[in-house]
């Protein structure tokens, strides 16, 4: 368990819908970053907040929004689904100090039908 | 430009035997690199990294090459098990500015044949 909770795991959703994916990050860390991963494909990052904010940006599609509250907690917001979307979604977090080794969560499958 | 890439995308070995998984990258300014595990339906797990002023590193059973004259990056797997069946991905990490950014590569799939 690498202590980093998201929810749901698995989602099915129609295309045009919107859906909201949550990450809980590891108690201490302030960062927390989305990653996309489709079929035959790597990690793609998509964005990383530090202590609330924005710090990083990756191959985010202007259809996605994320944001991190105040408790630390962050959302991946999709809306527009288009068949392509349906991908694992990953969250991870690192901690403020140290080398930069992130730890992920399980995932949230999103199949978009 | 900016890219880590993998040589092999799937490694088949026999229980028992070493496993290599390499990766290659392009960035002159990664000033450390990490390998990831992800096994079926889970999250990409740390395993081992490395920092750029080293050439190899041990851990239990794994053991990361660096050769930055070819931006050469291995992992390497002794006395591979089922366990280890998974999917090994590379990273490597570029500070920019107040930063840190980390590029993935691939992935490489490895099978361990009982």
């Amino acid at each position: 368990d690498s202590g980093v909770t998201q929810t749901p795991k698995h989602l099915i959703t129609a295309t045009g819908q919107r859906v909201t994916l949550r990450c809980s990050p590891r108690s201490g860390d302030l960062s927390v970053y989305w990653y996309q991963q489709s079929l035959d494909q790597g990690l793609q990052f998509l964005i990383q907040y530090y202590n609330g904010e924005e710090r990083a940006k990756g191959n985010i599609l202007e259809r996605f929004s994320a944001q991190q509250f105040p408790d630390l907690h962050s959302e991946l917001n999709l809306s527009s689904l288009e068949l392509g979307d349906s991908a694992l979604y990953f969250c991870a977090s690192s901690p403020p100090v140290g080398t930069g080794e992130l730890f992920f969560g399980e995932g949230s499958r999103l199949t978009v039908l | 430009g900016e890219s880590v890439g993998l040589h092999l995308p799937t490694l088949s070995v026999q229980e028992g035997d070493n496993s290599i998984i390499n990766c290659a990258y392009s960035n002159s300014a990664s000033d450390y690199f990490i390998w990831y595990k992800q096994e079926s339906g889970k999250g990409p797990q740390f395993i081992i990294d490395i920092r750029s002023n080293m050439d190899k590193r041990q851990g239990q059973r794994v053991t990361v090459l660096l050769n930055k004259t070819v931006k050469h990056l291995s992992l390497q797997i002794a006395a591979t098990q089922p366990g280890d069946s998974a999917v090994y991905f590379c990273a490597e990490n570029i500070n920019a500015g107040n930063n840190r950014k980390l590029i993935w590569g691939l992935g490489t799939s490895l099978a361990v044949n009982p």
